[in-house]
Protein backbone atom coordinates (compact mmCIF):
# COMPACT_ATOMS: atom_id res chain seq x y z
CA UNK A 1 0.00 0.00 0.00
CA UNK A 2 0.85 3.67 -0.10
CA UNK A 3 3.46 5.09 2.26
CA UNK A 4 4.00 8.83 2.73
CA UNK A 5 7.15 10.26 4.30
CA UNK A 6 7.24 13.90 5.39
CA UNK A 7 10.12 16.08 6.50
CA UNK A 8 11.18 17.99 8.39
CA UNK A 9 9.19 17.10 11.48
CA UNK A 10 9.77 20.58 12.90
CA UNK A 11 10.63 23.82 11.15
CA UNK A 12 11.30 27.22 12.65
CA UNK A 13 11.54 30.36 10.49
CA UNK A 14 11.60 34.10 10.99
CA UNK A 15 8.56 36.09 9.99
CA UNK A 16 8.86 37.04 6.34
CA UNK A 17 11.07 34.09 5.41
CA UNK A 18 9.96 31.19 3.23
CA UNK A 19 9.16 27.70 4.49
CA UNK A 20 9.37 24.47 2.51
CA UNK A 21 7.97 21.10 3.56
CA UNK A 22 8.67 18.00 1.49
CA UNK A 23 6.89 14.69 1.10
CA UNK A 24 7.64 11.51 -0.77
CA UNK A 25 5.20 8.75 -1.63
CA UNK A 26 5.63 5.14 -2.68
CA UNK A 27 2.67 4.30 -4.93
CA UNK A 28 3.33 5.59 -8.45
CA UNK A 29 -0.42 5.28 -9.16
CA UNK A 30 -1.28 7.97 -6.60
CA UNK A 31 -2.81 10.96 -8.33
CA UNK A 32 -4.13 13.38 -5.71
CA UNK A 33 -2.01 15.21 -3.15
CA UNK A 34 -3.65 17.54 -0.61
CA UNK A 35 -2.09 19.55 2.19
CA UNK A 36 -3.90 20.11 5.48
CA UNK A 37 -3.15 22.66 8.19
CA UNK A 38 -3.94 21.93 11.83
CA UNK A 39 -3.73 24.77 14.31
CA UNK A 40 -3.24 23.90 17.96
CA UNK A 41 -6.37 22.31 19.39
CA UNK A 42 -8.27 22.57 16.13
CA UNK A 43 -9.29 20.22 13.34
CA UNK A 44 -7.23 19.79 10.14
CA UNK A 45 -8.32 21.96 7.22
CA UNK A 46 -7.43 21.71 3.54
CA UNK A 47 -5.20 24.57 2.37
CA UNK A 48 -4.19 23.47 -1.11
CA UNK A 49 -4.16 20.35 -3.28
CA UNK A 50 -2.68 19.21 -6.56
CA UNK A 51 -3.54 16.48 -9.03
CA UNK A 52 -1.10 14.44 -11.04
CA UNK A 53 -1.79 16.20 -14.34
CA UNK A 54 -0.35 19.44 -12.95
CA UNK A 55 3.22 20.20 -11.87
CA UNK A 56 2.59 23.30 -9.78
CA UNK A 57 -0.29 25.17 -8.21
CA UNK A 58 -0.33 28.51 -6.41
CA UNK A 59 -2.76 30.24 -4.10
CA UNK A 60 -1.50 33.60 -2.84
CA UNK A 61 1.45 32.87 -0.52
CA UNK A 62 1.10 29.11 -0.79
CA UNK A 63 2.31 26.88 -3.61
CA UNK A 64 2.63 23.15 -4.12
CA UNK A 65 4.92 21.42 -6.60
CA UNK A 66 4.73 17.82 -7.76
CA UNK A 67 7.42 15.64 -9.34
CA UNK A 68 5.76 12.38 -10.37
CA UNK A 69 8.95 10.89 -11.72
CA UNK A 70 10.69 11.28 -8.38
CA UNK A 71 7.46 10.69 -6.44
CA UNK A 72 7.74 13.75 -4.29
CA UNK A 73 5.75 16.91 -3.69
CA UNK A 74 6.43 20.03 -1.68
CA UNK A 75 4.59 22.85 0.06
CA UNK A 76 6.07 26.32 -0.23
CA UNK A 77 4.93 29.19 1.99
CA UNK A 78 6.36 32.60 1.18
CA UNK A 79 6.40 35.73 3.36
CA UNK A 80 5.53 33.67 6.42
CA UNK A 81 3.42 35.23 9.16
CA UNK A 82 2.92 34.19 12.80
CA UNK A 83 -0.56 32.89 11.94
CA UNK A 84 1.08 30.34 9.63
CA UNK A 85 2.33 28.57 12.77
CA UNK A 86 0.63 25.17 12.83
CA UNK A 87 1.17 21.51 11.99
CA UNK A 88 1.03 20.78 8.27
CA UNK A 89 0.16 17.34 6.89
CA UNK A 90 0.70 16.12 3.37
CA UNK A 91 -1.33 13.23 2.00
CA UNK A 92 -1.61 11.03 -1.06
CA UNK A 93 -4.56 9.25 -2.60
CA UNK A 94 -4.74 6.64 -5.28
CA UNK A 95 -8.29 7.21 -6.38
CA UNK A 96 -8.06 4.66 -9.09
CA UNK A 97 -6.88 1.99 -6.73
CA UNK A 98 -8.55 -0.34 -4.32
CA UNK A 99 -8.22 1.85 -1.27
CA UNK A 100 -9.30 5.29 -2.38
CA UNK A 101 -8.46 6.87 0.92
CA UNK A 102 -5.89 9.44 1.98
CA UNK A 103 -2.62 8.31 3.51
CA UNK A 104 -1.12 11.12 5.59
CA UNK A 105 2.45 12.01 6.41
CA UNK A 106 3.38 12.39 10.08
CA UNK A 107 3.22 16.18 9.98
CA UNK A 108 5.54 19.17 10.19
CA UNK A 109 5.27 21.60 13.08
CA UNK A 110 5.98 25.04 11.66
CA UNK A 111 6.85 27.87 14.02
CA UNK A 112 7.05 31.40 12.64
CA UNK A 113 8.91 33.74 14.99
CA UNK A 114 7.90 37.41 14.91
CA UNK B 1 -24.29 25.03 6.82
CA UNK B 2 -23.49 22.65 9.64
CA UNK B 3 -20.13 20.98 9.56
CA UNK B 4 -19.10 17.56 10.73
CA UNK B 5 -20.01 17.03 14.37
CA UNK B 6 -18.73 14.45 16.83
CA UNK B 7 -19.79 13.38 20.27
CA UNK B 8 -18.77 13.23 22.97
CA UNK B 9 -16.02 15.84 22.77
CA UNK B 10 -14.21 14.15 25.66
CA UNK B 11 -14.48 10.66 27.06
CA UNK B 12 -12.68 9.21 30.05
CA UNK B 13 -13.10 5.50 30.57
CA UNK B 14 -11.57 2.74 32.61
CA UNK B 15 -9.40 0.12 31.01
CA UNK B 16 -11.48 -2.82 29.86
CA UNK B 17 -14.69 -0.87 29.28
CA UNK B 18 -16.33 -0.42 25.87
CA UNK B 19 -16.82 3.02 24.32
CA UNK B 20 -18.88 4.36 21.45
CA UNK B 21 -17.93 7.47 19.51
CA UNK B 22 -20.40 9.18 17.21
CA UNK B 23 -19.95 11.14 13.99
CA UNK B 24 -22.55 13.18 12.11
CA UNK B 25 -21.23 13.98 8.62
CA UNK B 26 -22.16 16.94 6.47
CA UNK B 27 -25.53 16.34 4.85
CA UNK B 28 -25.16 14.92 1.36
CA UNK B 29 -21.63 13.67 1.86
CA UNK B 30 -21.42 10.04 0.76
CA UNK B 31 -17.96 9.29 2.11
CA UNK B 32 -17.05 9.09 5.80
CA UNK B 33 -13.66 8.44 7.34
CA UNK B 34 -12.34 7.72 10.83
CA UNK B 35 -8.79 8.63 11.88
CA UNK B 36 -6.86 8.36 15.11
CA UNK B 37 -4.40 11.03 16.21
CA UNK B 38 -2.16 10.31 19.16
CA UNK B 39 -0.61 13.23 21.03
CA UNK B 40 1.74 15.11 18.72
CA UNK B 41 1.42 12.47 16.03
CA UNK B 42 -0.01 12.21 12.55
CA UNK B 43 -3.38 11.07 11.28
CA UNK B 44 -3.74 7.30 11.33
CA UNK B 45 -6.42 6.03 8.94
CA UNK B 46 -8.87 3.60 10.56
CA UNK B 47 -11.88 2.97 8.33
CA UNK B 48 -13.67 4.47 5.31
CA UNK B 49 -17.31 4.23 4.22
CA UNK B 50 -18.41 5.14 0.71
CA UNK B 51 -22.11 5.01 -0.11
CA UNK B 52 -23.47 1.48 0.01
CA UNK B 53 -20.12 -0.17 -0.69
CA UNK B 54 -18.45 -2.45 1.82
CA UNK B 55 -16.28 -0.31 4.13
CA UNK B 56 -12.51 -0.28 3.83
CA UNK B 57 -11.47 -1.58 7.25
CA UNK B 58 -7.80 -1.95 6.41
CA UNK B 59 -6.68 0.59 9.02
CA UNK B 60 -8.41 -0.86 12.08
CA UNK B 61 -5.60 -1.77 14.52
CA UNK B 62 -7.30 -4.79 16.10
CA UNK B 63 -10.58 -6.69 16.24
CA UNK B 64 -11.52 -4.61 19.31
CA UNK B 65 -12.28 -1.78 16.90
CA UNK B 66 -15.41 -1.73 14.75
CA UNK B 67 -17.54 0.88 13.05
CA UNK B 68 -20.88 1.11 11.38
CA UNK B 69 -22.73 3.69 9.37
CA UNK B 70 -26.48 3.59 9.49
CA UNK B 71 -28.60 4.89 6.66
CA UNK B 72 -25.59 6.30 4.89
CA UNK B 73 -25.31 9.08 7.44
CA UNK B 74 -24.37 8.83 11.12
CA UNK B 75 -21.44 6.61 12.02
CA UNK B 76 -20.43 5.00 15.29
CA UNK B 77 -16.92 3.82 16.12
CA UNK B 78 -16.87 1.21 18.88
CA UNK B 79 -13.81 0.21 20.87
CA UNK B 80 -14.26 -2.87 23.02
CA UNK B 81 -12.20 -3.70 26.09
CA UNK B 82 -10.31 -0.41 25.89
CA UNK B 83 -6.58 -0.34 26.57
CA UNK B 84 -4.40 2.59 27.63
CA UNK B 85 -2.80 2.69 24.20
CA UNK B 86 -6.21 3.52 22.75
CA UNK B 87 -5.97 6.98 24.33
CA UNK B 88 -5.96 9.47 21.47
CA UNK B 89 -8.12 11.96 19.61
CA UNK B 90 -10.49 10.21 17.21
CA UNK B 91 -11.31 12.35 14.19
CA UNK B 92 -14.12 11.82 11.74
CA UNK B 93 -14.21 13.37 8.27
CA UNK B 94 -16.67 13.38 5.41
CA UNK B 95 -16.48 14.26 1.73
CA UNK B 96 -18.75 14.57 -1.28
CA UNK B 97 -17.38 11.39 -2.81
CA UNK B 98 -15.10 8.57 -1.97
CA UNK B 99 -12.04 8.12 -4.09
CA UNK B 100 -11.71 10.96 -6.54
CA UNK B 101 -9.72 13.60 -4.78
CA UNK B 102 -12.50 15.29 -2.84
CA UNK B 103 -11.78 17.60 0.08
CA UNK B 104 -12.28 15.94 3.45
CA UNK B 105 -14.00 18.03 6.10
CA UNK B 106 -12.99 17.09 9.62
CA UNK B 107 -15.01 17.11 12.78
CA UNK B 108 -13.67 18.53 16.07
CA UNK B 109 -12.70 15.09 17.33
CA UNK B 110 -13.36 13.04 20.45
CA UNK B 111 -10.54 12.98 22.98
CA UNK B 112 -10.49 9.50 24.53
CA UNK B 113 -8.58 8.88 27.73
CA UNK B 114 -8.31 5.34 29.05
CA UNK B 115 -7.27 5.18 32.70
Amino acid sequence: GENVEQHPSTLSVQEGDSAVIKCTYSDSASNYFPWYKQELGKRPQLIIDIRSNVGEKKDQRIAVTLNKTAKHFSLHITETQPEDSAVYFCAAENYGGSQGNLIFGKGTKLSVKP
Amino acid sequence: GAGVSQSPSNKVTEKGKDVELRCDPISGHTALYWYRQSLGQGLEFLIYFQGNSAPDKSGLPSDRFSAERTGGSVSTLTIQRTQQEDSAVYLCASSLGGSGGYEQYFGPGTRLTVT
